[in-house]
């Protein structure tokens, strides 16, 4: 069974451009979640989705947006992109999104944003 | 709100020694469920192991055992007899129950850095 899968593995942009990521979770797993890496402020929870709703949002500006697809892949967007977006950005998978579920997480996408 | 603190940030250990990392955590609910994760150089983050709030068993898997005492809201991880392929980052982590702000959602501790020397 396929991991799952985040794409590109590294980006590097400019600040003012915008990015898309791309998440593929594990077949059979409804529910996406993404989360940002940073040394200074560690994993933050960005957003879970299920069923092409977002269930749930952190504590991020509006410049950071997600979707989901049908078939449960996801895409999350950062505009206007700002030196301190650079960043691991980690997706996770699991059946359902609840609490008491483990997450298979994917590789990252590493940004950098010069 | 919740929070997990992850008091060392940094642990270096010789093989076969066992290690044990250490997790407080701060939640108002009663229901919650704790974690630990494990993320190695490539950069992915793999599940070790699930607690529930209402169980307070606490288990060995293989080499892995935790300690979960509700009293001290503490959630520590033990590795026994380590090996070098357990040098990775370390995550605490909590979330909440069904239909809380929290639910679905992880929060996680700073990590510990574990390198365990040959």
């Amino acid at each position: 069974k396929a991991g799952v899968t985040q794409t590109p593995r590294y980006l590097i942009k400019t600040r003012g451009q915008q990015v898309t990521l791309s998440c593929s979770p594990i077949s059979g797993h409804r529910s996406v979640s993404w989360y940002q890496q940073t040394p200074g402020q560690g994993l933050q929870f960005l957003f879970e989705y299920f069923s092409e709703t977002q269930r749930n949002k952190g504590n991020f500006p509006g410049r950071f947006s997600g979707r989901q697809f049908s078939n449960s892949r996801s895409e999350m967007n950062v505009s206007t992109l700002e030196l301190g977006d650079s960043a691991l950005y980690l997706c996770a998978s699991s059946l359902q999104g609840g609490s008491n579920e483990k997450l298979f997480f994917g590789s990252g996408t590493q940004l950098s944003v010069l | 709100a919740q929070k997990v603190t992850q008091a060392q940030t940094e642990i270096s250990v010789v093989e076969k020694e066992d290690v044990t990392l250490d997790c407080v955590y701060e939640t108002r609910d009663t229901t919650y469920y704790l974690f630990w994760y494990k993320q190695p150089p490539s950069g992915e983050l793999v599940f070790l192991i699930r607690r529930n709030s209402f169980d307070e068993q606490n288990e060995i898997s293989g080499r892995y055992s935790w300690n979960f005492q509700k009293s001290t809201s503490s959630f520590n991880f033990t590795i026994t007899a380590s090996q070098v392929v357990d040098s990775a980052v370390y995550f605490c982590a909590l979330s909440g129950p069904a239909g809380g702000t929290s639910y679905g959602k992880l929060t996680f501790g700073q990590g510990t850095i574990l390198t365990v020397h040959p």
